[in-house]
């Protein structure tokens, strides 16, 4: 009965390689988001969906791609990843109308 | 420009009393929302709280309580009967939502990290 859902929990990965994190959410919220955590424990939104459209793209290299296929997935794929990269990325959805996020349990990625 | 401000980065409070944790916020919008997250050591993020900037009664969920001053711009969280359990980061956010116009804006606090000592 997980309400967010992501894969893989831990990602470790080479420098230039690409890979992707997958998320799902069973709550039927028609917003989705990514947001990155850095080792200070800042979060930062990357992307927010609504309706499997993008409402919210702040300023993040275009390597990193969001896909949703449908309202319940959100899927992130990041290309030629680099060292800064590493941080947790946690996706999160919430009601479109008020209220707040349910998160994911977190990706930590690891680029070496 | 919005903001959220969370002056403690870090508290040590004794088992069994409240504690209050400071958030304040800075935004010209008159729709938005307010919300408290914890983040455990294990690393999940977990929902708490939310009011709503239309809300006349402060909220409350069990042992939190948000204690919303609209017109100081204040919303700060407090749990009462502080146990182990609640040792763990805590955000402060606020959500603007304005779907018209296309514009969902969150932004999250620094963070306070609590410890309750036994």
């Amino acid at each position: 009965d997980t309400a967010v859902s992501q894969t893989p929990k831990y990602l470790v990965t080479q420098m230039g390689n690409d890979k992707s994190i997958k998320c799902e959410q069973n709550l039927g919220h028609d917003t989705m988001y990514w947001y990155k955590q850095d080792s200070k424990k800042f979060l930062k939104i990357m992307f927010s969906y609504n309706n499997k459209e993008l409402i919210i793209n702040e300023t993040v290299p275009n390597r990193f791609s969001p896909k949703s296929p449908d309202k319940a997935h959100l899927n992130l794929h990041i290309n030629s990843l680099e060292l800064g990269d590493s941080a947790v990325y946690f996706c999160a959805s919430s009601s479109s109308t008020a209220g707040g996020q349910y998160f994911g349990p977190g990706t930590r990625l690891t680029v070496l | 420009a919005q903001k959220i401000t969370q002056t403690q980065p870090g508290m040590f409070v004794q088992e069994k009393e409240a504690v209050t944790l400071d958030c304040t916020y800075d935004t010209s919008d008159q729709s938005y929302g307010l919300f408290w997250y914890k983040q455990p050591s294990s690393g999940e993020m977990i929902f708490l709280i939310y009011q709503g900037s239309y809300d006349e009664q402060n909220a409350t969920e069990g042992r939190y309580s948000l204690n919303f001053q609209k017109a100081r711009k204040s919303a700060n969280l407090v749990i009462s009967a502080s146990q182990l359990g609640d040792s763990a980061m805590y955000f402060c956010a606020m959500r603007h939502l304005m779907f018209m116009n296309r514009d969902d804006k969150i932004i999250f606090g620094k963070g306070t990290r609590l410890h309750i000592l036994p």
